[in-house]
């Protein structure tokens, strides 16, 4: 089956680092998305991986390991406003125009002062 | 661009009534999709759409209906509401060419069924 897996709640001192992590198992592989949901709100897109390595994008990198079927989401600097939750989501097989997603439960990061 | 907009923002409906979710995008987008999100499931895809004329069940189509007349609308149709339909539903949408094509989400509609 298909199958996405990330710690379902983690905590973090303000100004620190967090690392995300997912893993998946899914049926082909082409591309891994992390988002961001605040609560109360629509997920907002963060970061897209479809090679190994690491992609950065100021505060947030996301690093990626195909072999592994393993991705992390790095937060650095963190702020009261990074209090969220991170869903990780991967598309799997290439089926032409089908954008479909497979989601991960999300994991739920509270910043404390 | 007003992104993809979503009405209502809160409904509340008895057993049995039926009622449209309506979503519409103005980003030209091919693909949009129709989600809810419940505490501990995570978002599920109800229906998709590729195109217009084009749709296709997601993993909890049961109850629900879909139409796609037009690239911009993607209205959401509950036949017959039953309790277990209470959620926050999420319209998306992306392109279908191109490298990652992020899904841009609509800010959500929260359902009750009593």
């Amino acid at each position: 089956g298909q199958n996405i897996d990330q710690p379902t709640e983690m905590t973090a001192t303000e100004g620190a680092i967090v690392q995300i992590n997912c893993t998946y198992q899914t049926s082909g592989f082409n591309g891994l998305f992390w988002y961001q949901q605040h609560a109360g709100e629509a997920p907002t897109f963060l970061s897209y991986n479809v090679l190994d390595g690491l992609e950065e994008k100021g505060r947030f990198s996301s690093f990626l390991s195909r072999s592994k079927g393993y991705s992390y989401l790095l937060l650095k600097e963190l702020q009261m406003k990074d209090s969220a939750s991170y869903l990780c989501a991967v598309r799997g097989r290439n089926a032409g125009n089908n954008r479909k997603l497979i989601w991960g439960l999300g994991t739920s990061l509270a910043v404390n002062p | 661009n007003a992104g993809v907009t979503q009405t209502p923002k809160f409904q509340v409906l008895k057993t049995g009534q039926s009622m449209t979710l309506q979503c519409a995008q103005d980003m030209n987008h091919e693909y949009m999709s129709w989600y809810r999100q419940d505490p501990g499931m995570g978002l599920r895809l109800i229906h998709y759409s590729v195109g217009a004329g084009i749709t296709d069940q997601g993993e909890v189509p049961n109850g629900y209906n879909v139409s796609r007349s037009t690239t911009e609308d993607f209205p959401l149709r509950l036949l017959s509401a039953a309790p277990s339909q209470t959620s926050v539903y999420f319209c998306a949408s992306s392109y279908t060419s191109g490298t990652y094509n992020e899904q841009f989400f609509g800010p959500g509609t929260r359902l009750t069924v009593l």
